[in-house]
């Protein structure tokens, strides 16, 4: 089944912003809902960022996500090494009737 | 808060079976829908299967379709996940995940559990 493609690395030295983007099809993206998770080395995920822009409780304001047609971007800000993670992006798919992920970006903090 | 917790992985043979469960609390389990995702070693994320809060509804992988079987026990607030016919293609960390009341991508995760296919 067809995923929603992210570029495999970002970098950025502390204090950076960086932003990776998710992109999608009409019948994902361009319809649904996008949502980020973080997935640190050895751990399960974790969501960052659900309807496209939405920051769960206790997620800082350093991370912010957007969506634009049929691609979403995922932002942040003040970049620290704890940073340093796999992040994901999903959506529903109404076509196929499944939740695609996307295939991850590596962040690597300089 | 939210607890997401899966049994049931471990080693199997290949063509073998294996049923996951994933045992939740924190919240109203039958008023949200319940998804499997899994990991392959060293590989991105994969979403495998998911059912709506009722169970009325089920949706599942290409990947998986016609081996895998998702089902849920709302009296028991448990998810299941039966695998059949299991190749070494499945090995990987199956997690449980909750989405929304009306949506399937996940708003919470559980730690997941290994699942290795080899002979």
């Amino acid at each position: 089944q067809s995923v929603l493609t992210q570029p495999p690395s970002a970098s950025g030295t502390p204090g950076q912003r960086v932003t990776m983007s998710c992109s999608g099809s009409s019948s994902n993206i361009g319809s649904n809902y996008v949502y980020w998770y973080q997935q640190l080395p050895g751990t399960a995920p974790k969501l960052l960022i659900y309807r496209n822009d939405q920051r769960p409780s206790g997620i800082p304001d350093r991370f912010s996500g957007s969506k634009s047609g049929t691609s979403a971007s995922l932002a942040i800000s003040g970049l620290r090494s704890e940073d340093e993670a796999d992040y994901y992006c999903a959506a529903w798919d109404d076509s196929l009737s499944v939740v695609l992920f996307g295939g991850g970006t590596k962040l690597t903090v300089l | 808060d939210v607890q997401l917790l899966e049994s049931g992985g471990g080693s199997v043979q290949p063509g073998g079976s294996l049923r996951l469960s994933c045992a939740a609390s924190g919240f109203t389990f039958n008023n949200y829908a319940m998804s499997w995702v899994r990991q392959a070693p060293g590989k991105g994320l994969e979403w495998v299967s998911a059912m709506s809060g009722s169970g009325g509804s089920t949706y599942y992988a290409d990947s998986v379709k016609g081996r895998f079987t998702i089902s849920r026990d709302n009296s028991k607030n448990t998810l299941y996940l039966q695998m059949n016919s299991l190749s070494a293609e499945d090995t990987a960390v199956y997690y449980c995940a909750r989405g929304g009341s009306g949506s399937y991508p996940a708003l919470g995760w559980g730690q997941g559990t290994l699942v290795t296919v080899s002979s």
